[in-house]
């Protein structure tokens, strides 16, 4: 089936640092989307990203969709501790249609941020 | 505004005991409802997904089952629970495009 490769697996930062993460996949999806966890809690939705191409951002963050339709970036600028968490890529493969919404998630990414 | 209920938090059961986790869902009608499992705070692995009343469709083979007897309802059961059911389950619902998470449960089976 198919797969997200999400990297990096963790990181570690200093506070104010600039973060960047990235999924990539061999199959085309129709929308990105970018989650955070908290520990002992669901993913929470950061971004959505519905066009090969677009950028968007939502105050730090800030992330694309690959006009190749197979990748996606996510970039935090000035960490802060409250960053601190697991940070998940997903993919829907399709707009609808049979895919019933099931997304493929990327393994995730542990940040740490140290003050 | 559309709200996802998941309980029980957390939940301790020995092993051969049956399980029953449920999922409500308010404010929105006829959603897809999902059942995930976490394990070691790492990936979301899908278990079951549901398009509607009592249609379920299971993704990997395991030792759990799904149900859905109302339209905002989905429940996650065991018969006997084994020491691998162990994990942090997620519910999940969406229209078609993002999903949107309950809290989760956390089951310990020892």
């Amino acid at each position: 089936g198919q797969q997200l490769n999400q990297s990096p697996q963790s990181m570690f930062i200093q506070e104010g640092e600039d973060v960047s993460m990235n999924c990539t996949s061999s199959s085309i999806f129709n929308t990105w989307l970018w989650y955070k966890q908290d520990p002992g809690e669901g993913p929470v939705l950061l971004i959505a990203l519905y066009k090969a191409g677009e950028l968007t951002s939502n105050g730090r963050l800030t992330a694309q969709f690959g006009i190749t339709r197979k990748d996606s970036f996510l970039n935090i600028s000035a960490s802060i501790p409250s960053d601190v968490g697991i940070y998940f890529c997903a993919g829907l493969p399709h707009a609808g249609g049979t895919s019933y919404g099931k997304l493929t998630f990327g393994q995730g990414t542990i940040l740490t941020v140290h003050p | 505004s559309q709200t996802i209920h998941q309980w029980p938090a957390t939940l301790v059961q020995p092993v051969g005991s049956p399980l029953s986790l449920e999922c409500t869902v308010e404010g929105t009608s006829n959603p897809n409802l999902y059942w995930y499992r976490q394990a070691a705070g790492r990936g979301l692995q899908l278990l079951f997904y549901s398009v509607g009343i009592g249609q379920i469709s299971s993704e990997v083979p395991q030792n759990l089952s799904a149900s859905r007897p109302q339209d905002r309802q989905f429940i996650l059961s065991s018969k006997k629970l084994l020491l691998s059911d162990s994990g942090f389950y997620l519910c999940a619902w969406s229209l078609g495009q993002g999903n949107t998470f309950g809290s989760g449960t956390r089951l310990t089976v020892v």
